[in-house]
């Protein structure tokens, strides 16, 4: 299938490292973010999310960190394996304060590539 | 988390004519979303669909260049009208559920206009 991060930033570790990838948003009225993972051919998938009143979400080997003060968010991927190579976006919305469902907007997106 | 098909895959067309991708949902939504993903670029919402009411269109994105149907709570359809090689992408119907997952997406349709 087509890669989706041929123009994209890429972050390269080796594998059982630990990998940052980091994402700065603009809308300080977001008040909810949601990290995917794109894998060649497929739809992003849902990783974590975490929201505003929150400064840290952590699920199995993923650890969010949300800084509202410089609006950046990151994603920790602990002991990272090869299937952990893909494209990661964040992405963000007013689902809580909105008044309503928006749709998501979404980062740049970095291409996670794992080293053997 | 909802399970989303998408139909076609994908498709190879001639530029001047129309595509309609399809969006069906195992389960019952209220919220449907259409998405817009440029070779190796992040996704951009194009339109909210919402069962029983006019599409919801984003900045740049307008009702005759992308027609959307949203005829009942499983199934969307977005039409992409004169195409031209610019409208190349991946196009990604997503839907709001509940539960842990909230947005979830289908594969998409990888779309190339010749």
């Amino acid at each position: 299938g087509e890669s989706v991060g041929l123009h994209l930033p890429t972050l390269s570790v080796q594998e059982g490292d630990n990998s940052i990838i980091n994402c700065a948003y603009s809308n300080s009225a977001s008040d909810y973010f949601i990290w995917y993972k794109q894998e060649s051919g497929k739809g992003p998938q849902f990783i974590i999310d975490i929201r505003s009143n929150m400064d840290k979400r952590q699920g199995q080997r993923v650890t969010v960190l949300l800084n509202k003060t410089v609006k950046h968010l990151s994603l920790q991927i602990a002991a990272t394996q090869p299937g952990d190579s893909a494209v990661y976006f964040c992405a963000e919305n007013t689902a809580y304060s909105g008044g309503g469902a928006d749709g998501l907007t979404f980062g740049k997106g970095t291409h996670l590539i794992i080293q053997p | 988390s909802a399970v989303i098909s998408q139909k076609p895959s994908r498709d190879i067309c001639q530029r001047g004519t129309s595509l309609t991708i399809q969006c069906q949902v195992d389960s019952q939504v209220t919220m449907m979303f259409w998405y817009r993903q440029q070779p190796g670029q992040s996704l951009t919402l194009i339109a909210t669909a919402n069962q029983g009411s006019e599409a919801t269109y984003e900045s740049g994105f307008v009702i005759d260049k992308f027609p959307i149907s949203r005829p009942n709570l499983t199934f969307s359809t977005l039409t992409v009208s004169n195409m031209s090689p610019e409208d190349s992408s991946i196009y990604l119907c997503s839907v709001l559920t509940g539960g842990i997952y909230g947005y979830t997406f289908g594969s998409g349709t990888r779309l190339t206009v010749v």
